[in-house]
């Protein structure tokens, strides 16, 4: 596709349930990254894919947070037993190569809004 | 880790004058600074960046400065527009995935 696209824009979820964020990342992008935007702050990293591989997921806040990859292209960031704290914007981004090369263009979908109630 | 330090926090600018952002970074290693843009309910734009070989770089209306003894960097914006008027986030890494400061919001009035 022309851009990073990400589905649902919005969320609203009842405490407790689970969600599932969806990132396509631009076509042959080889890393994608998710970030989480609260309110009135910068992007924060939440975990960083090269292909299917999971390098790097430290910035996850809890064991609720689980994101996936499967195929090397589209994923998944999951959120279980939703809490008023997880309210935020949670961004997807991609780049076209590994990010060690130290070439790190890389471009942000337009987010997916979660409103824990 | 590293730690990146933005200021001001808001702007406010007639049309037509400059503007000024500036962010500090901690991790002296870093060696790539972007620049991102993000409008209401937009993801963010990336708008310029700069690698630590270079001391300034210039696009259009944008210019980037980086002084790397002193580990800050600043966004220019000469001749503001209304247009804009957004967001705007400053970042750094080294072999990390990028870090971003808190933000600038920039109000320019018309």
């Amino acid at each position: 596709g022309a851009g990073v696209s990400q589905s649902p824009r919005y969320k609203v979820a009842k405490r407790g349930q689970d969600v599932a964020l969806r990132c396509d990342p631009i076509s042959g992008h080889v890393s994608l990254f998710w970030y989480q935007q609260a309110l009135g702050q910068g992007p924060e990293f939440l975990t960083y894919f090269q292909n299917e591989a999971q390098l790097d997921k430290s910035g996850l806040p809890s064991d609720r947070f689980f994101a996936e990859r499967p195929e090397g292209s589209v994923s998944t960031l999951k959120i279980q037993r939703t809490q008023q704290e997880d309210s935020a914007v949670y961004l997807c981004a991609s780049s076209a190569i590994v990010f060690e090369s130290g070439r790190h263009t890389i471009y942000f979908g337009e987010g997916s809004w979660l409103t824990v109630v | 880790g590293e730690n990146v330090e933005q200021h001001p926090s808001t702007l406010s600018v007639q049309e037509g004058d400059s503007a000024v952002i500036k962010c500090t970074y901690s991790d002296s290693a870093s060696n790539y600074f972007p620049w991102y843009k993000q409008e209401l309910g937009k993801g963010p734009q990336l708008i310029i960046d700069i690698r630590s070989n270079v001391g300034e770089k210039k696009d259009q209306r944008i210019a980037v400065t980086l002084n790397k003894t002193a580990k800050h960097f600043s966004l220019h914006i000469t001749e503001t527009q209304p247009e804009d008027s957004a967001v705007y986030f400053c970042a750094a890494r080294r072999n990390t995935p990028l870090v971003f400061g808190k933000g600038t919001r920039l109000s320019v009035i018309a």
